[in-house]
């Protein structure tokens, strides 16, 4: 048990479809991450929230989008999806954001497939 | 961003020594890290070294940091199946906000 957990562990999902991945973590972590994982490609830092408010957004599409209604739990919203969203999404969580030797722990992903 | 590269496999025999590579472009990287991920899991960190040192070494693993080649070594002493996965080196860079993580090395440890 890392201590962070994400919800579904895998989702289908066609184009016109809604849906969110949720995550908690019960760390008492003060940020947390979500990062796109694609097989033989470096992580991609999506999102970053330090102390529930967005420090980070990496050019990511409007489709997706975050909330983080308080500092343990954090969402992707998802929506109008294209297959080449298909990828293992994973969320993180650390002490701080923005610190030293920063330690990143991870949940165990969503692994989302987009028809 | 920042590139981070590794190979992406590495085959060793159980009880053989590996070594995993990694080089980066960042020379202003204050913290460098591996990472391992397990099938059907996140990543999880094994150990990580400050930029002003040459190695660690942490029980089975040792890192070696060459700092004005821009190369990240990770070395499993003794090597286990149960080594088996993917091995992500990362780097932070000097404001400790901006990580860059390599593709993986996937590690298979052959009995």
């Amino acid at each position: 048990e890392t201590g962070v957990t994400q919800t579904p562990r895998h989702l289908v999902m066609g184009m016109t479809n809604k849906k969110s991945l949720k995550c908690e973590q019960h760390l008492g972590h003060n940020a947390m991450y979500w990062y796109k994982q694609s097989a033989k490609k470096p992580l991609e830092l999506m999102f970053v929230y330090s102390l529930e408010e967005r420090v980070e957004n990496n050019s990511v599409p409007s489709r997706f989008s975050p909330e983080c209604p308080n500092s343990s739990h954090l969402f992707l919203h998802l929506h109008t999806l294209q297959p080449e969203d298909s990828a293992l999404y994973l969320c993180a969580s650390s002490q701080d954001h923005g610190s030293r030797a920063t330690k990143l722990f991870f949940g165990s992903g969503t692994q989302l497939s987009v028809l | 961003g920042e590139d981070v590269e590794q190979s992406l496999f590495l085959s060793v025999r159980e009880g053989d020594s590996s070594v995993i590579n990694c080089t980066y472009t960042d020379s202003s990287s204050t913290y460098l890290y591996w990472y391992k991920q397990e099938p059907g899991a996140g990543l999880q960190l094994l150990t990580y070294i400050f930029s002003n040192m040459d190695m660690k070494q942490d029980q089975r693993l040792t890192v070696l940091l060459n700092k004005k080649d821009k190369h990240l070594s990770l070395r499993i002493a003794d090597t286990q199946t149960g080594d088996s996965a993917i091995y992500f080196c990362a780097e932070e860079g000097v404001n400790f906000n901006k990580f860059y993580f390599g593709s993986g090395t996937k590690l298979n440890v052959k009995p």
